[in-house]
């Protein structure tokens, strides 16, 4: 079974400058996608950025970026700039793309508060 | 706006009644997947619709079902309800089986 692993339940960050978000997740299978979903407080699950497991460069999106280090199973998260629209409950996300089931697995949540 | 809608936003019933929770998805996505999000759970993937068929069934509840029709919009059913019924339910779509899921804005229902 896929998990997905955030340790860091809460976190805060002062206006403009940089946080980073860990997430580590445990698969046997190689072939995968891993996506970043906010969800402010009106509960709305946003999509931020997505990785696919074949990929070596690292995914961005304006100010977002990931780390991905596929051996370490890890698949951090670094908001640059920090907005306090950036204030939200952050998913570390999983999917497999090979046969089988299709949902994903999502981690318990990392809330991030921007300090104005 | 993701593109996917939901309906209701807001649900509030009796235990032991029935509600029907209406989703439609973005538009040229073939697959639907619904998740439950509650405090202690998280969210939880209940099950994956595809161009009409049932493709993946994670932790639903038999109490629990759901259908995609011919125009793909989908809808789960909930029945006996019971008080941790309550919680907020998504719907998500994608293009393919797999892929990237855009959700839509939840319903939320408490169940009293």
């Amino acid at each position: 079974a896929q998990t997905v692993t955030q340790s860091q339940p809460e976190m805060s960050v002062q206006e403009a400058e940089t946080v980073t978000l860990s997430c580590t997740y445990d698969t046997s299978e190689n072939n995968y996608y891993l996506f970043w979903y906010k969800q402010p407080p009106s509960r709305q699950m946003i999509l931020v950025i997505r990785q696919e497991a074949y990929k070596q460069q690292n995914a961005t999106e304006n100010r977002f970026s990931v780390n991905f280090q596929k051996a370490a199973k890890s698949f951090s998260l670094k908001i640059s700039d920090s907005q306090l629209g950036d204030t939200a409950m952050y998913f570390c996300a999983f999917i497999l793309t090979g046969a089988g089931s299709y949902q994903l697995t999502f981690g318990k949540g990392t809330k991030l508060s921007v300090i104005p | 706006d993701s593109g996917v809608t939901q309906t209701p936003k807001h649900l509030i019933t009796a235990t032991g009644q029935r509600v029907t929770l209406r989703c439609s998805p973005r538009s040229g996505d073939l697959s639907v997947y619904w998740y439950q999000q509650s405090l202690d759970q998280g969210l939880q993937f209940l099950i994956q619709y595809y161009n009409g068929e049932e493709r993946a069934k994670g932790n639903i509840l038999e109490r629990f079902s759901a259908q995609q029709f011919p125009d793909l919009h989908s809808e789960l059913n909930l029945s006996s309800l019971e008080l941790g019924d309550s919680a907020l339910y998504f719907c998500a779509s994608s293009v393919g089986v797999y892929g990237t899921q855009y959700f839509g804005p939840g319903t939320r229902l408490l169940v009293l």
